[in-house]
């Protein structure tokens, strides 16, 4: 089944621990993207990558570290959490410009 | 600047009656456009999208979307709500170039009464 896997689902953690969200794709993809979704403000782009090795700010990046080391993997690194990083992330891949994005599940962070 | 706007935050509407979701864009050319849905814990599905052509758009689960150029809009409709349809439904907009990035809007909840 073709789809985005993202873990772990939910996570509660403490200021400054770092973490790691993972997202994996079947579909050989290359485009692939974080988003952080907070109510009032839509899903907000934190970082997408073009292809491997290939990785680029979005627009929300600051306190986030990504990489594209094999096509199916783009995690997702927060080296020293804070409280304004509690959101619900998501990651997504695109086959083609233009084409449908097919979403993970979503990782719901809570930073105390 | 690029931007889409969903200007209801909001819509309640009664089982069985008509929807409408507004959207607008400020794109500098025609861009691809998208409506997806995201049920309550769950990740987005697309509902449908509009690349060219036609300018009435089918999707699935009975929805449909309207591309006008004058109006820089994309609204959603459906015509008989069901229960199962409350959910959050943004739009999305990209370029037709080969940058992937989507410019989203700020969602809307569907509230459906009994």
């Amino acid at each position: 089944e073709a789809q985005v896997t993202q873990n772990p689902r939910y996570l509660i953690t403490v200021t400054g621990k770092k973490l790691t969200v993972t997202c994996s794709q079947n579909m050989n993809h290359e485009y692939m993207s974080w988003y952080r979704q907070d109510p009032g403000l839509g899903l907000r782009q934190i970082y997408y990558s073009m292809n491997v090795e290939v990785t680029d700010k979005g627009d929300v990046p600051e306190g986030y570290k990504v990489s594209r080391k094999e096509k199916r993997n783009f995690p997702l690194i927060l080296e020293s959490p804070s409280p304004n990083q509690t959101s619900l992330y998501f990651c997504a891949s695109t086959p083609t410009a233009g084409a449908e994005a097919f979403f993970g599940q979503g990782t719901r962070l809570t930073v105390v | 600047a690029q931007s889409v706007t969903q200007p209801d935050i909001h819509i309640t509407v009664s089982e069985g009656a008509s929807l409408e979701l507004r959207c607008n864009y400020s794109y500098g050319a025609t861009p691809y456009l998208f409506w997806y849905v995201q049920s309550p814990g769950q990740g987005l599905q697309l509902l449908l999208k509009y690349f060219s052509g036609d300018t009435l758009v089918q999707g699935i689960k009975g929805f449909e979307a309207e591309f006008k150029r004058s109006q820089s809009s994309f609204n959603l409709r459906k015509p008989s709500v069901h229960w199962s349809d409350a959910a959050e439904y943004f739009c999305a907009v990209g370029p037709m170039d080969s940058n992937y990035q989507l410019i989203w809007g700020a969602g809307t909840k569907l509230i459906i009464k009994p």
